[in-house]
């Protein structure tokens, strides 16, 4: 079965410091891995996606994520955080049935 | 913009009732999707259809139906709403391109039943 763990229910991080946010994947077959960023009272807005090719993806508002396929993990991370990057993130994987799973969750507390 | 309109935003209900959380979408996109998201557990899918009339069970599809007769439409039912329903509730349609098959949310539908 599909599933993915993020281990961190919060992370705290202060402005201009560099960011990670963890999370673990099991999954059959090819892994198709995604990052989700959601601010209060909204929906899930999509940051980036693993499909193939280089093992460092870059996404939207500067994120970028590594894969690493001999630890199943799909890192996020930011060089520099923003007191605006604070929000929940979650990390996704998809089945071959275009089913996607996500994680519970990690809460990113970015401050001045 | 994902073109996901849910309806109603927000819905207070008693126990017992019936609900139905409607989900519309502009793109024709083949797959659709209903998930419910609550503390501690992140996003667990309910229901999710690859097309008009196909429909499959997800993680936690027990006291919810779910009906696709258009495309554009993806209806999620509480047949006899519980207080354990309640819960935010987010549609979703995936692009269904392949490999690159990415999924896309709408702004979800707070439901409270006392």
């Amino acid at each position: 079965a599909q599933s993915v763990a993020q281990p961190e229910d919060q992370v705290n991080v202060a402005e201009g410091n560099p960011l990670t946010v963890k999370c673990t994947y099991s999954v059959s077959g090819n892994p198709y891995l995604f990052w989700y960023v959601q601010y209060p009272n909204r929906g899930l807005q999509f940051l980036l996606k693993y499909i193939t090719g280089d093992n460092l993806v870059k996404g939207s508002y500067g994120f970028e994520a590594e894969f690493n396929k001999s630890q199943t993990s799909f890192h996020l991370k930011k060089p520099s955080a923003l007191v605006s990057d604070s929000a929940l993130y979650f990390c996704a994987v998809r089945d071959s049935l275009d089913k996607f799973y996500f994680g519970s969750g990690t809460k990113l507390n970015v401050k001045p | 913009d994902a073109g996901i309109t849910q309806s109603p935003r927000h819905k207070v209900t008693e126990t017992g009732t019936p609900v139905t959380l409607r989900c519309h979408q502009t793109e024709n996109h083949r797959y659709m999707y209903w998930y419910r998201q609550d503390p501690g557990h992140g996003l667990r899918l309910i229901h999710y259809s690859y097309g008009v009339k196909d429909t499959d069970k997800g993680e936690v599809s027990d006291g919810y139906s779910v009906s696709r007769s258009k495309t554009e439409d993806f209806l999620l039912t509480l047949e006899s709403a519980t207080s354990s329903q309640t819960s935010v509730y987010f549609c979703a349609i995936s692009t269904g391109q392949g490999a690159g098959n990415t999924i896309y949310f709408g702004e979800g539908s707070w439901l409270t039943v006392v």
